[in-house]
């Protein structure tokens, strides 16, 4: 079993629709994770990090952590064209927070 | 605040060469990571420095090596390239746990 496990997708999102995204993790220790948006060819960029269990907003996203589920999400409201992209769910791990574990991630596709 | 930058962005090799990938992190930030991406394994854990020391290593032969400079830069080699390392090699510089940003990478191409 991976650690850090994602369903590849495509998830295919109307535009102005909401995008739902999960992430599951096997390490009941784990305490934080991020999410990053890969464009096609691009670098990861760092969209948000959560540690507490709840939500947590930027913008058009929020990110959910359940601990005791072992699961994180990420919404995606409003989705554009633009959204387009691989998202990837990564989780630091405990004996070092510069090691990331992440996920295969998950191919999102925004239709017109 | 410039970025993490990376050189070169592009780079092809032969089987057998080796190669020197540079990292420049963000200013002020001490810890960097390197990370290989491929379409089979996805995003995989190399190595991490932190003041000039390695604080973990991921499960690559030891022909990957990496160190890091007094001012932060890191440089990762790559000995005797296979087919197989052919990949976007990424590093990314951090300040505090709750962040880790991603350089452009390094696109090697082994022939």
């Amino acid at each position: 079993q991976k650690e850090v496990e994602q369903n590849s997708g495509p998830l295919s999102v109307p535009e102005g629709a909401i995008a739902s995204l999960n992430c599951t993790y096997s390490d009941r220790g784990s305490q934080s994770f991020f999410w990053y948006r890969q464009y096609s060819g691009k670098s990861p960029e760092l969209i948000m990090f959560i540690y507490s269990n709840g939500d947590k907003e930027d913008g058009r996203f929020t990110a959910q952590l359940n601990k005791a589920s072992q699961y994180v999400s990420l919404l995606i409201r409003d989705s554009q064209p633009s959204d387009s992209a691989t998202y990837l769910c990564a989780a630091p791990r405990r004996d070092s927070w510069g090691k990331l574990q992440f996920g295969a991630g998950t191919q999102v596709v925004v239709t017109p | 605040k410039a970025g993490v930058t990376q050189t070169p962005r592009y780079l092809i090799k032969t089987r057998g060469q080796q190669v020197t990938l540079s990292c420049s992190p963000i200013s002020g930030h001490r810890s960097v990571s390197w990370y290989q991406q491929t379409p089979g394994q996805g995003l995989q854990f190399l190595f991490e420095y932190f003041s000039e020391t390695q604080r973990n290593k991921g499960n690559f032969p030891g022909r990957f090596s990496g160190r890091q400079f007094s001012n932060s830069r890191s440089e990762m080699n790559v000995s005797t390239l296979e087919l197989g390392d052919s990949a976007l090699y990424l590093c990314a510089s951090s300040l505090s746990p709750r962040e880790q940003y991603f350089g452009p990478g390094t696109r090697l191409t082994v022939t």
